[in-house]
């Protein structure tokens, strides 16, 4: 079992939507948490991180933790054709160095 | 602009050449890493430096070395041992200083023709 699962997708959405983008994890001693949106042939680019459980929302983006079930979310409000990427959520423990990725949603909001 | 920057973008090799790839980071972060991209497979680590004059392998290390000289560069060495060595070579860099949050360069490409 991956330490940090995701599914692939793809996901296709009409603009206008809400997107829910998630991904479970199994080691408990993850501390931080983020989501990185990817496009094609270019590096991630960080967009959200959140420190243990709870909310954290900036613009558009909401991410949110669930420790208890050990489950991460990424939901994106009125969702736009730029959304169209993958979007990768990470897992670390501080001091380990070791940020631990999902696969990774391919993510396309159709015009 | 405080950043990452990774040379060349993209890049070709012969079978049997060593190719060396560029890191750069002005974030003055004291840790930095090498990742390997392919479809369906997500990041996988090859090395990581928490400090300069350090490096530790990651998951993946065999086929390639690294150097840590300066604070600000980590450049990898793909070698001729590294069996399938064309994918997407991303740069990261972090420190605790900054929450511990994991910055990516734009990649670069090699292709072994």
């Amino acid at each position: 079992q991956k330490e940090v699962e995701q599914d692939p997708g793809p996901l296709s959405v009409p603009e206008g939507a809400i997107v829910s983008l998630n991904c479970t994890y199994s080691n408990s001693a993850f501390q931080y948490f983020m989501w990185y949106r990817q496009y094609s042939r270019k590096g991630p680019e960080l967009l959200m991180y959140t420190y243990s459980s709870g909310n954290k929302e900036d613009g558009r983006f909401t991410a949110q933790v669930d420790k208890s079930s050990k489950y991460i979310s990424l939901f994106i409000r009125d969702s736009q054709p730029s959304d169209s990427a993958t979007y990768l959520c990470a897992a670390y423990t501080s001091g380990t160095y070791k940020y631990i990725f999902g696969t990774g949603t391919r993510l396309k909001v159709l015009a | 602009d405080g950043g990452i920057t990774q040379s060349p973008k993209y890049l070709f090799r012969k079978e049997g050449q060593n190719v060396t790839l560029s890191c750069e980071q002005n974030l003055n972060h004291d840790a930095m890493y090498w990742y390997r991209q392919d479809p369906g497979q997500g990041l996988r680590l090859i090395y990581y430096s928490q400090i300069v004059n350090d490096f530790q392998k990651g998951d993946i290390a065999e086929g390639y070395s690294v150097s840590r000289e300066k604070k600000e560069s980590f450049p990898l060495t793909v070698t001729s041992a590294q069996k399938n060595p064309t994918a997407f070579y991303l740069c990261a860099s972090s420190s605790p200083s900054s929450t511990d949050t994991q910055y990516f360069g734009p990649g670069t490409r090699l292709t072994v023709l």
